[in-house]
């Protein structure tokens, strides 16, 4: 098994840029895609990035996805951030058939 | 559009077994292009994946729960369902039913969820 890392909370002004990481303690990165959720109070989580950079239709091209392999992690970035962003973050990926989240990222816009 | 609907009792004595069953509306079971997976997050907590199952009944469970975990199917009603044993106060979550891809693995519809707490 491996684990995701993220930060525990970041905060950004409106219409800044911010970038949330996500590191994979074992394994590749790159092996497996990462999907990054976001679920704001009381909600389900949505998805906002999948297949390590693909949007789906409906989220803003204000996000955006990458991965690194030399740090072995992900990035989800959001520019001209919104108050609207102010919500958890959670990474996602798997190895196997076995499936991993990381512990979530609250992102507070002030 | 697919949605996902839990259904399932709030409430469960420890050692006892939770049970919830998903239905799926919109989308078939069926479809052989998705998982349909179980992952619940306890209060203020993050988000912790249970298991999943294939329309054939194939299932996959997260290692931490494997012994106490059953997921079943029932492709007649679109329902699945997931049923934990032994429960105790740490089990208490809001669980979430999803549909998964199969390729990419993402969990692309989900539930609102069911907050089940685990007291006696």
């Amino acid at each position: 098994n491996f684990m995701l890392t993220q930060p525990h909370s970041v905060s950004e002004s409106p219409g800044k840029t911010v970038t949330i990481s996500c590191t994979r303690s074992s394994g590749s990165i790159a092996s497996n895609y990462v999907q990054w959720y976001q679920q704001r109070p009381g909600s389900s989580p949505t998805t906002v990035i999948y297949e390590d950079n693909q949007r789906p239709s409906g989220v803003p091209d204000r996000f955006s996805g990458s991965i690194d392999s030399s740090s072995n992690s992900a990035s989800l970035t959001i520019s001209g951030l919104k108050t609207e962003d102010e919500a958890d973050y959670y990474c996602q990926s798997y190895d196997s058939s076995n499936q991993v989240f990381g512990g979530g990222t609250k992102l507070t816009v002030l | 559009q697919v949605q996902l609907q839990e259904s399932g009792p709030g409430l469960v004595k420890p050692s006892q077994t939770l049970s919830l069953t998903c239905t799926v509306s919109g989308g078939s079971i069926s479809s052989g292009d998705y998982y349909w997976s179980w992952i619940r997050q306890p209060p203020g907590k993050g988000l912790e994946w249970i298991g999943y199952i294939y329309y054939s009944g194939s299932t996959y469970y997260n290692p931490s729960l494997k012994s106490r975990v059953t997921i079943s199917v029932d492709t007649s009603k679109n329902q699945f369902s997931l049923k934990l044993s032994s429960v105790t106060a740490a089990d208490t979550a809001v669980y979430y039913c999803a549909q998964q891809q199969l390729v990419t693995q993402t969990f692309d519809y989900w539930g609102q969820g069911t907050l089940v707490t685990v007291s006696s």
